[in-house]
C-alpha cells in the first residue's frame, strides 16, 4: 500500500453504540497520530504512538475514547457509548520521524444520531 | 492552549489570480511549522515543513515564508488554477511540547474559471 488507509470511510452510529475506527499506516512508519476534526474546525490532536507505545494521550476528550496499536503497525481508535458531540472526521497520520511531515489517511467521518 | 490562527477563513478567486493566506502562531517555543493542502474527499497532503526563521520554500506555483520572531507564515499561490481549490491548513509544533501538530482552522480556497 502506498499510503495511509482508514476504515470505514463513513460510519453512522446510534447514540450509545460503540464504534471502532481502523488505521493502517505506511509500512515502516514508527510514529502514528490520531486527530479529530469537528465541523468548521481544524484537526485536533487526540493521541500519539511510537511503535506500540502510546506516548501521549492528552487529547482524548473523555475516558470513552481508547486507542491501541498492539503490534506497532495497525491502530484502532475505539469510542464507547457514542454521543452526538463525537460526530467528526477522525484522521490518522503516520511519519518516519516525530517532527517530519505527517502522511494522512482520508479520514473516517463519524455521524452519531 | 496554543493559538494558531489562519486568515482569511475562505477565499474566492478567478483563474490566473495570485493569492496569499496568513498563519499566525506563538512566537515563543517554536519548533516547526507545517502547511497542508486538503482537497475534498482526499487525504491532507503536506506542502511544506518549515523550521528556520526566514525560511522560504517553493513547490511549483506555491511558496511559503516563515517569520518565527513575530509568529507568522505566508502561503502564496501564483496564477491560481481550479485544481488549487482546497482547504489549506497550517500546523505548529512547539519545542519541548511533544510532537503533535496544533492546527489552525484553515483557509478554504475556491478558484473559479
Amino acid at each position: 500500500g502506498a499510503g495511509v488507509s482508514q476504515s470505514p470511510r463513513y460510519k453512522v452510529a446510534k447514540r450509545g453504540q460503540d464504534v471502532a475506527l481502523r488505521c493502517d499506516p505506511i509500512s515502516g512508519h514508527v510514529s502514528l497520530f490520531w486527530y479529530q476534526q469537528a465541523l468548521g474546525q481544524g484537526p485536533e490532536f487526540l493521541t500519539y504512538f511510537q511503535n506500540e507505545a502510546q506516548l501521549d494521550k492528552s487529547g482524548l476528550p473523555s475516558d470513552r475514547f481508547f486507542a491501541e496499536r498492539p503490534e506497532g503497525s495497525v491502530s484502532t481508535l475505539k469510542i464507547q457509548r457514542t454521543q452526538q458531540e463525537d460526530s467528526a472526521v477522525y484522521l490518522c497520520a503516520s511519519t518516519t520521524g516525530a517532527y517530519n511531515e505527517q502522511f494522512f489517511g482520508p479520514g473516517t467521518r463519524l455521524t452519531v444520531l | 492552549i496554543l493559538n494558531v490562527e489562519q486568515s482569511p477563513q475562505s477565499l474566492h478567486v478567478q483563474e490566473g489570480d495570485s493569492t496569499n493566506f496568513t498563519c499566525s502562531f506563538p512566537s515563543s517555543n517554536f519548533y516547526a511549522l507545517h502547511w497542508y493542502r486538503w482537497e475534498t474527499a482526499k487525504s491532507p497532503e503536506a506542502l511544506f515543513v518549515m523550521t528556520l526563521n526566514g525560511d522560504e520554500k517553493k513547490k511549483g506555483r506555491i511558496s511559503a515564508t516563515l517569520n518565527t520572531k513575530e509568529g507568522y507564515s505566508y502561503l502564496y499561490i501564483k496564477g491560481s488554477q481550479p485544481e488549487d481549490s482546497a482547504t489549506y491548513l497550517c500546523a505548529f509544533i512547539m519545542a519541548g511540547g511533544g510532537n503533535k501538530l496544533t492546527f489552525g482552522t484553515g483557509t478554504q480556497l475556491k478558484v473559479e474559471l
